[in-house]
């Protein structure tokens, strides 16, 4: 079946630092995938998406590259802020219109510490 | 503005008793879903609806139901809540027009339930 794996948190960081949180994916198709963010209190907003290989979603200082070869769609951001601080989701959907096939990540918990 | 409404924000109940937390989304779009959400976990989709009077289990539909009467509405109930329902919950919406395979799903800001 399609999962998707994130790397296991907390993450915590100091202001400017350098994240990485890694999401790899396992789908039988061609997926597009996505990340969503989760502000304290509030429900998930899509982050970035990516709908083909080698595509480069970008959004708020936040990269992510659809990575076919390795099955993965690691998202960076090269300086964090205080404000980033969230819950970080990696998502896929399967390019076959079927409503169901949105599949989360377990969710990284990133603390940006000023 | 453009936004999905979850009430409740926080709930606490007995097991057995019914409860309905009510969805309701003001941007005319077709596809509507339940997720809860719990550590480790994620989200897990509960039930989801392509439109007015369809309605299709998610992966995890034990114990709910929905209904779908009108477009902006999409409540979700608890017949005989038990303690293993006690979560996050989440609603969300999407526009299924044109490549809505694609388009973002806008989530409600959640629903706290308590199951004692």
């Amino acid at each position: 079946g399609n999962s998707v794996t994130q790397m296991e948190g907390p993450v915590t960081l100091s202001e400017e630092a350098f994240l990485t949180i890694n999401c790899t994916y396992t789908a039988t198709g061609y997926p597009s995938l996505f990340w969503y963010v989760q502000y304290p209190g509030e429900g998930l907003q899509l982050l970035l998406k990516a709908t083909k290989a080698d595509d480069k979603g970008s959004n708020k200082g936040f990269e992510a590259t659809y990575r076919k070869e390795t099955t993965s769609f690691h998202l960076e951001k090269g300086s964090v802020q205080v404000s980033d601080s969230a819950v970080y989701f990696c998502a896929l959907r399967l390019n076959s219109g079927s409503a169901r096939q949105l599949t989360f990540g377990s969710g990284t918990q990133l603390t940006v510490l000023p | 503005e453009a936004q999905v409404t979850q009430n409740p924000r926080y709930l606490i109940t007995v097991t057995g008793k019914k409860l309905t937390v009510t969805c309701s989304q003001n941007m005319n779009h077709e596809y509507m879903s339940w997720y809860r959400q719990d550590p480790g976990l994620g989200l897990r989709q509960i039930y989801y609806s392509m439109n007015v009077e369809v309605t299709d289990k998610g992966d995890v539909p034990e114990g709910y139901k929905v209904s779908r009467k009108e477009k902006r509405n999409f409540p979700l109930i608890l017949e005989s809540p038990s303690p293993n329902q006690t979560s996050l919950y989440f609603c969300a919406s999407r526009d299924e027009s044109g490549q809505g395979w694609n388009s973002p799903l806008h989530f409600g800001n959640g629903t706290r339930l308590t199951v004692t």
